[in-house]
């Protein structure tokens, strides 16, 4: 079952903050950050690990709630180069997670 | 070091014609996957792999067919393309499942 993520668009001024949220139904392991610019592949952003590591992106920051099953994106001070398509992915726990499951995206538009 | 290559960049197919996508990479990474991506779904898993010679079933693995014959190449088959098998298609590989996936550019496929 995908990640159900929110909101899924924003428009924003330069310089303004955003957040982005990614809720899971299922017990979860890591939840990875993608942006995606049109017509470009996923880049990686950000991943958390159970139990708090994070791995990632030193302009963009991120939480991970284990119990609620929710993570949350935080872009501060945004610029024009963070327009483009946000995906959360998770990885259930458990033995055998090989795979993400993603959000639908959350379309992040920075403008002038 | 190319990184995750896809062949081909776009296709155009009939319906019922038969095509092989071919990912490649060179980052000697054990897990590879394959995606399909639609306008408003995200990224939706459609078969992956833990290793040479292993192959496992995704969220979407219908009318798709994989290999993994050597460790560097990943194959998605589509045996009798159908109009509802219009997407692009992104692989993506990674050395362990809670490390960044790295995409190839995409491929555009087209159903008539």
């Amino acid at each position: 079952q995908q990640p159900v993520q929110s909101p899924q668009a924003v428009i924003l001024r330069e310089g303004e903050d955003a957040v982005i949220n990614c809720s899971s139904s299922k017990a979860l392991y890591s939840v990875h950050w993608y942006r995606q610019k049109h017509g470009e592949a996923p880049v990686f952003l950000m991943i958390l690990l159970k139990g708090g590591e994070q791995k990632g992106h030193d302009k963009i920051s991120a939480s991970f709630n284990e119990k609620k099953q929710q993570s949350s994106l935080y872009l501060t001070a945004s610029q024009l180069s963070y327009s483009g398509t946000y995906f959360c992915g998770t990885e259930p726990s458990g033995a055998g997670s090989y795979q993400l499951t993603f959000g639908k995206g959350t379309k992040l538009s920075v403008i002038p | 070091n190319a990184g995750v290559t896809q062949t081909p960049k776009f296709r155009v197919l009939k319906t019922g014609q038969s095509m092989t996508l071919l990912c490649a990479q060179d980052m000697n990474h054990e897990y590879m996957y394959w995606y399909r991506q639609d306008p408003g779904m995200g990224l939706r898993l459609i078969h992956y792999s833990v290793g040479e010679g292993t192959t496992a079933k995704g969220e979407v693995p219908d009318g798709y067919n994989v290999s993994r014959l050597k460790k560097q190449n990943f194959l998605l088959g589509l045996e009798s393309a159908a109009p509802s098998q219009t997407s692009v298609y992104f692989c993506a590989s990674t050395p362990r499942p809670q490390e960044t996936q790295y995409f190839g550019p995409g491929t555009r496929l087209l159903v008539l």
